[in-house]
């Protein structure tokens, strides 16, 4: 099975900051990853298929990158809306999950 | 629009079993592949369970492999989860989430999930 080591598992950021979210495959995934934003309460929604591909309705400040076993997300100017959970899930074999990472605000 | 709407979760004692179901909506649920995702109380997500447009294929972890069971009814667009043998650490928001493509297993609709609580 492949591990998805996700990195902070909490991020304190205040209203229009930069915040980078990384995971890592413990094999080369292909790019084949996704993003995904969940609030309390509520199931987790798409936001980036295929490393930095954004899905219809993910706003532009949202993007992702990386290759081979090395990937990030990122929120360019955070937004109040954007104070949720995000996972990254790989779909190269059976799909894992990482850890999930809590935004708040500072 | 696409829906998915859980039902069957509730209250079960460790060891007993309990059947979750899936009503699918707004799409034709016989050409996706269908999957059970599930979230432990303030914990991350797990999938559980795949199952292939035909129901001839399914998937899960090791985790729950030979206790759980899911199936389909393209006729009546409905998925479900047979637990057996649950234990405490079952204890989860189950969702159910529709794969994007046969090849690519990301997960683009979700439904809003029903509790599953194994305790005495």
């Amino acid at each position: 099975d492949i591990q998805m080591t996700q990195s902070p598992p909490s991020l304190s950021a205040s209203l229009g900051d930069k915040v980078t979210i990384t995971c890592q495959a413990s094999q080369n995934i292909n790019k084949y990853i996704a993003w995904y934003q969940q609030k309390p309460g509520k199931a987790p929604r798409l936001l980036i298929r295929y490393t930095s591909t954004l899905e219809s309705g993910t706003p532009s400040r949202f993007s992702g990158s990386g290759s081979g076993r090395d990937y990030s997300f990122s929120i360019s100017n955070v937004e109040s809306e954007d104070i949720a959970s995000y996972y990254c899930l790989q779909y190269d074999n059976l799909p894992t999950f990482g850890g999930g990472t809590k935004l708040e605000l500072k | 629009e696409v829906q998915l709407v859980e039902s069957g979760g509730g209250l079960v004692q460790p060891g007993r079993s309990l059947k979750l179901s899936c009503a699918a909506s707004g799409f034709t649920f016989s050409n996706y592949y269908m999957a059970w995702v599930r979230q432990a109380p303030k914990k991350g997500l797990e999938w559980v369970a795949t199952i292939s447009t035909s129901g001839s294929r399914t998937y899960y972890p090791d985790s729950v492999k030979g206790r759980f069971t899911i199936s389909r009814d393209n006729a009546k667009s409905s998925l479900y989860l047979q637990m057996n043998s649950l234990k405490s650490e079952d204890t989860a928001t189950y969702y159910c989430a529709r794969h994007v493509a046969t090849t690519y297993w990301y997960f683009d609709f979700w439904g809003p999930g029903t509790m599953v609580t194994v305790s005495s």
